[in-house]
């Protein structure tokens, strides 16, 4: 069975500020893949990044990138410099023997001026 | 880049009529479809894996007969909510994946269908 934890529910952070949202999986399966989305008011799944068990740097994406710790089983996402348009929902998500994601509970980021 | 569209966007139905929600790869094919459902201020739970050909998966908890899932096509997928009620209501959003077999395959999400059941 797949699990992921996001522990921190909301998160406020200054615009331009970096900002460190938390993600934490258990996996038996022993190649898998670690994903964040962005979710907005709207309801679209806005895919952000990407991290594989066997990838051996973290995986960056302009502003974000992923600060995987495979002993710890953590894959957190750090944005850099925050804007207004980065306020919305952020989900944490796995892939392993199974095609479907499993989703961590979301964190909701508001970004102030 | 790969698009997924569902419709409709929005329906608001009665207690006992039947909804369908399609979701269609516009620009790829999609053997496989995801159903997940997610309710306010909660996570998405996956409902359904739909398979083109044969019968969908459904996941411990999920009605069959209440929630019928044809994937008749290789762009499309259907999700039929039988004789729905107001605790049917969420956001019913699918995902197909573009590539096969890899755990780095990326899945892209439709933009969902918000359902209100009175």
């Amino acid at each position: 069975a797949q699990k992921i934890t996001q522990t921190q529910p909301g998160m406020f952070v200054q615009e331009k500020e970096a900002v460190t949202l938390d993600c934490t999986y258990d996996t038996s399966d022993p190649s898998y893949g670690l994903f964040w989305y962005k979710q907005p008011s709207s309801g679209e799944m806005i895919f952000l990044i990407y991290q594989g068990s066997y990838d051996q740097q973290n995986a960056t994406e302009g502003r974000y990138s992923l600060n995987f710790q495979k002993a710890r089983k953590s894959a957190n996402l750090v944005i850099s410099a925050s804007q207004l348009g980065d306020s919305a929902m952020y989900f944490c998500a796995m892939r392993g023997g199974r095609r479907a994601l499993t989703f961590g509970s979301g964190t909701r980021l508001q970004v102030q001026p | 880049g790969a698009v997924v569209s569902q419709h409709p966007s929005w329906v608001i139905c009665k207690s006992g009529t039947s909804v369908k929600i399609e979701c269609r790869s516009l620009d790829f094919q999609a053997t496989t479809m995801f159903w997940y459902r997610q309710f306010p201020k909660q996570s998405l739970m996956l409902m359904a894996t739909s398979n083109e050909g044969s019968k969908a998966t459904y996941e411990q908890g999920v009605e069959k007969d209440k929630f019928l899932i044809n994937h008749a096509s290789l762009t499309l997928s259907t999700l039929t909510v039988t004789s729905a009620h107001p605790e049917d209501s969420s956001f019913y959003i699918c995902s197909a994946p573009l590539t096969s077999g890899s755990p780095r395959e990326t899945q892209y999400f439709g933009p969902g269908t918000r359902l209100l059941v009175l």
